[in-house]
């Protein structure tokens, strides 16, 4: 089986533009977890979904930041406009939740984001 | 509410000796716990589980960790270290719900 997909690998930008981060998780897995990783704050949850649906956002920092869930197999981190103090490792993760399953998350090798 | 506690955020040990990582967690529920290894420029990946079965879990890459509900912990341990063991290491836990909740991770060097 394909694990949780990521892309892009890398991106630098510019501040001001706008950034999209794109994730396929596993298939068949119901919950999706956006994290951000720094030195400064290690691993930050930033929102998790459900069947699609976002559960928790209180982790986004500001409304710069979005995230979306049309289906089950895509899900997208925008981040409009960024700066630079948005640089970080973003991971997607994805996760089998219900009756039964104990639920560990399965992790993309993350986008770098660099902007500068 | 749940939480976890890594003691020590970076480890150094010799190659060949005993690998102790430590772990506390609070729950307010039986709990699910976790370990992750993060090597350099990659994802987390899961090391091993706790699922309120055998309270001694082993996992891969010669790891293992026990599950002791009177101390609330979760060590994680690895009779001789080898050089790739150099990684970032995270505990977790998991309400059996929908929240997942990491401590600070530990890094971990091996000394040749």
């Amino acid at each position: 089986d394909a694990g949780v997909i990521q892309s892009p690998r890398h991106e630098v930008t510019e501040m001001g533009q706008e950034v999209t981060l794109r994730c396929k998780p596993i298939s068949g897995h119901n919950s999706l977890f956006w994290y951000r990783q720094t030195m400064m704050r290690g691993l930050e949850l930033l929102i998790y979904f459900n069947n699609n649906v976002p559960i928790d956002d209180s982790g986004m920092p500001e409304d710069r930041f979005s995230a979306k869930m049309p289906n089950a197999s895509f899900s997208t981190l925008k981040i409009q406009p960024s700066e630079p103090r948005d640089s970080a490792v973003y991971f997607c993760a994805s996760s089998s939740r219900g009756r039964g399953v104990t639920g560990e998350l399965f992790f993309g090798e993350g986008s770098r984001l660099t902007v500068l | 509410a749940q939480s976890v506690t890594q003691l020590g955020s970076h480890v150094s040990v010799s190659e060949g000796a005993l690998v102790l990582l430590r772990c506390n967690y609070s729950s307010s529920v039986p709990p699910y716990l976790f370990w992750y290894v993060q090597y350099p420029n990659q994802g987390l990946q899961l090391l091993l589980k706790y699922t309120s079965a055998a309270t001694l879990v082993k996992g891969i890459n010669g790891f293992e960790a026990e599950f002791k509900k009177s101390e609330t912990s979760f060590h994680l341990t690895k009779p001789s270290a080898h050089m790739r063991d150099a990684a970032e290491y995270f505990c977790a836990v998991s309400d059996r719900g929908n929240q997942f909740y990491f401590g600070t991770g530990t890094s971990l060097t091996v000394i040749p």
